[in-house]
């Protein structure tokens, strides 16, 4: 069965103290793994999508990147305005359809 | 309009109700999905219509659930005999096609069954 992973449930920075957000993921057929940062009473916004192992991408302190079995969500120097709650997602399509499967997420707050 | 538009966005009804949900997906965007997220958990897909396929439903949980898509825009969820555990926000998604990856969400209907 497809499934998503993500850890921590919830981390706690200071401003400026840069940490990692792990999404790991078994699936069959990966066609892309995607990451979105939903706000509180919003729906998620899109970050990245990597499509390969060893693809970056990068968006102002933002990097994400990717394995064979896990990705990474980078935050370098955080401030209070990226205090939100990360989803990982995962597109799977080796029967023939191009279901996106979601992690529970990461809810992550700086501290100013 | 720019986005994808649902309503209502806040849905209070009564246990043993009917209820319908509406997503209104941006222009021109073949694929749609809809999830439901319970109070601080992630997004549990329940279905996904790409557009004249047959749509995927094995994330629907029960057979209280439907879900249809007219003419491969507008799509209504529909959840008859509600029941508390219904409680959830729905958010509907779209995409440019299938394999297009990123989905663009709607605000979602939250939905509280009491």
């Amino acid at each position: 069965e497809d499934q998503v992973t993500q850890s921590p449930e919830a981390l706690r920075l200071q401003e400026g103290e840069s940490s990692s957000l792990n999404c790991s993921y078994t699936v069959s057929g990966l066609r892309g793994l995607f990451w979105y940062r939903q706000d509180p009473g919003k729906g998620p916004e899109f970050l990245f999508t990597l499509y390969s192992a060893g693809e970056e991408k990068e968006k102002e302190r933002l990097k994400a990147t990717l394995t064979k079995k896990e990705s990474f969500l980078h935050i370098t120097a955080p401030k209070p305005e990226d205090s939100a709650t990360y989803l990982c997602a995962v597109q799977a399509g080796n029967t023939g359809g191009f279901k996106t499967i979601f992690g529970a997420g990461t809810r992550l707050f700086v501290k100013a | 309009g720019a986005g994808v538009s649902q309503s209502p966005s806040n849905k209070v009804t009564e246990k043993g109700k009917d209820v319908e949900l509406r997503c209104d997906p941006i222009s021109g965007h073949t694929a749609l999905y809809w999830y439901r997220q319970s109070l601080g958990q992630g997004l549990e897909f329940l279905i996904y219509f790409q557009g004249n396929s047959a749509p995927d439903k094995s994330g629907l949980p029960s057979d209280r659930f439907s879900a249809e898509r007219t003419g491969g825009s507008v799509s209504t969820l529909t959840i008859q005999r509600t029941q508390q555990e219904d409680s959830a926000v729905y958010l509907c998604a779209s995409s440019h096609g299938a394999g297009t990856g990123e989905l663009f969400f709607g605000e979602g209907s939250r939905l509280t069954v009491l």
